[in-house]
């Protein structure tokens, strides 16, 4: 089990804000860096927010993260249908000496 | 543009070894930590190991301390991951990624451990 978590889903309809909440702690989120992922259904992850809340060339503002303490959030504003997906926080964990992914969440557009 | 192109993944038996390459292009190689991640079926991302641009400098996780190797051959552009001992709990596709925090990824290659 992760040390970082997650809701395992979230959803909104086409237009609507979301938001995912990640949770971890002083060894983690509260002292490095988030990045987040999303993976579309049968392909491989892709970044969409690094260092807290930069975006990566390509990925639409409609992304958006921050991190306060030991939490990150992604919002995702204007809800679109491809955006139906499973989203990942992730962050170096100075307890573990590598990364940790977050549990995940399932995002679904209504 | 990067690319990154896995290879090796296979069906082993429990106990057995193999050995996973990543091909590299579109970026200078050697600039850059490079990444293991693997997802089990079903299951969510787990980071397995990444090296420093000139190997001084390795991480991985708890579980395969020991049993994998991660290396790299900057004038091939390649990246490897060495598994022994594998145990069921290591299936799942693993992919390679570019940079510490993951900015590209490959598409990934199955390893299935099972007798």
């Amino acid at each position: 089990q992760s040390v970082v978590t997650q809701p395992p889903s979230a959803s909104g309809t086409p237009g609507q804000r979301v938001t995912i909440s990640c949770s971890g702690s002083r060894s983690n989120i509260e002292t490095n860096p988030v990045s987040w992922y999303q993976q579309l259904p049968g392909t491989a992850p892709k970044l969409l927010i690094y260092s807290n809340n930069q975006w990566p060339s390509g990925v639409p503002d409609r992304f958006a993260g921050s991190k306060s303490g030991t939490s990150a959030s992604l919002a995702i504003s204007g809800l679109q249908s491809e955006d139906e997906a499973d989203y990942y926080c992730a962050t170096w964990d100075d307890s573990l000496n590598g990364y940790v992914f977050g549990t995940g969440t399932k995002v679904t557009v209504l | 543009e990067v690319q990154l192109v896995e290879s090796g993944g296979n069906l082993v038996q429990p106990g057995g070894s193999l050995r996973l390459s990543c091909a590299a292009s579109g970026f200078t190689f050697s600039s850059y930590w490079m990444t293991w991640v693997r997802q089990a079926p079903g299951k969510g991302l787990q980071w397995v190991a990444n090296i420093k641009q000139d190997g001084s400098e390795i991480h991985y996780l708890d579980s395969v301390k020991g049993r994998f190797t991660i290396s790299r051959d900057n004038a091939k552009n390649s990246l490897y991951l060495q598994m022994n001992s594998l145990r069921d709990e290591d299936t799942a596709v693993y992919y390679c990624a570019k940079e510490g925090r993951m900015s590209d990824w490959g598409q990934g290659t199955l390893v299935t451990v099972s007798s």
